[in-house]
């Protein structure tokens, strides 16, 4: 079973603070998925990452793929309250075709 | 730009009682799939069906039963209701599900709104 830490669970903090949250695994995964979700809603893709050592920049936000494939981390930079919400990665092993998610990080950005 | 519907939004059931979850996409996606998220659960798997005419087991699969009725459409039916499958159910689609030249899958999941299902 191919499974997907998200690290912390939860994070709660003000607007303007830089943040770093984690998802890490003990496999490879060919390529890698952030998706958001805001209450009430389904998750809406973010970013896809498919080379070891990728970065990715989307405005404030900042994606990377580790070397190895195994882990992944999203950087905000001055984080705003439309940045609430639940953060969840997805990583695809292309030996079975199968996309997996980690359990999700709960974002809250305070005014 | 409708994406992808679900239908009903919110459903309460008692114990036993049947129902089925209607999915409809129209982004013409071969791929259609089935989760259930709970809370510190993360998303589930429960079916999918990577195109017309297929259906296959996700992880969570004990309890329900799918039908991929055309391109179109895929839903989800619960024969016999119990508490435990009380959660927020979401339906997506996507374009097959592989990777092309040994690199990762860089396609998308669309999802819908969710339904709420209550199993009392």
């Amino acid at each position: 079973t191919q499974l997907l830490e998200q690290s912390p669970q939860f994070l709660s903090i003000q607007e303007g603070e830089n943040l770093t949250v984690y998802c890490n695994s003990s496999s490879v995964f060919s390529s890698l998925q952030w998706y958001r979700q805001e209450p009430g809603e389904g998750p809406v893709l973010l970013v896809t990452v498919v080379t070891g050592g990728e970065v990715k920049k989307l405005k404030r936000l900042t994606f990377q793929f580790g070397d190895a494939r195994k882990d992944s981390s999203l950087h905000i930079t001055a984080a705003q309250p439309g940045d609430t919400g639940l953060y969840l990665c997805a990583g695809f092993t292309g030996a079975n075709s199968k996309l997996t998610f980690g359990k999700g990080i709960t974002l809250s950005v305070r005014p | 730009n409708a994406g992808v519907t679900q239908t009903p939004k919110f459903q309460v059931l008692k114990t036993g009682q049947s129902m089925t979850l209607q999915c409809a996409q129209d982004m013409n996606h071969n791929s259609m799939y089935w989760y259930r998220q709970d809370p510190g659960m993360g998303l589930r798997l429960i079916y999918y069906s990577a195109s017309e005419g297929t259906t296959d087991k996700g992880e969570v699969p004990n309890g329900y039963n799918v039908s991929r009725l055309n391109k179109r459409e895929f839903s989800l039916r619960l024969e016999s209701a119990a508490p435990s499958q009380t959660s927020v159910y979401f339906c997506a689609s996507s374009e097959a599900l592989r990777g092309f030249g040994g690199q990762g899958w860089n396609g998308e999941l669309f999802f819908g709104e969710g339904s709420r299902l209550t199993v009392l």
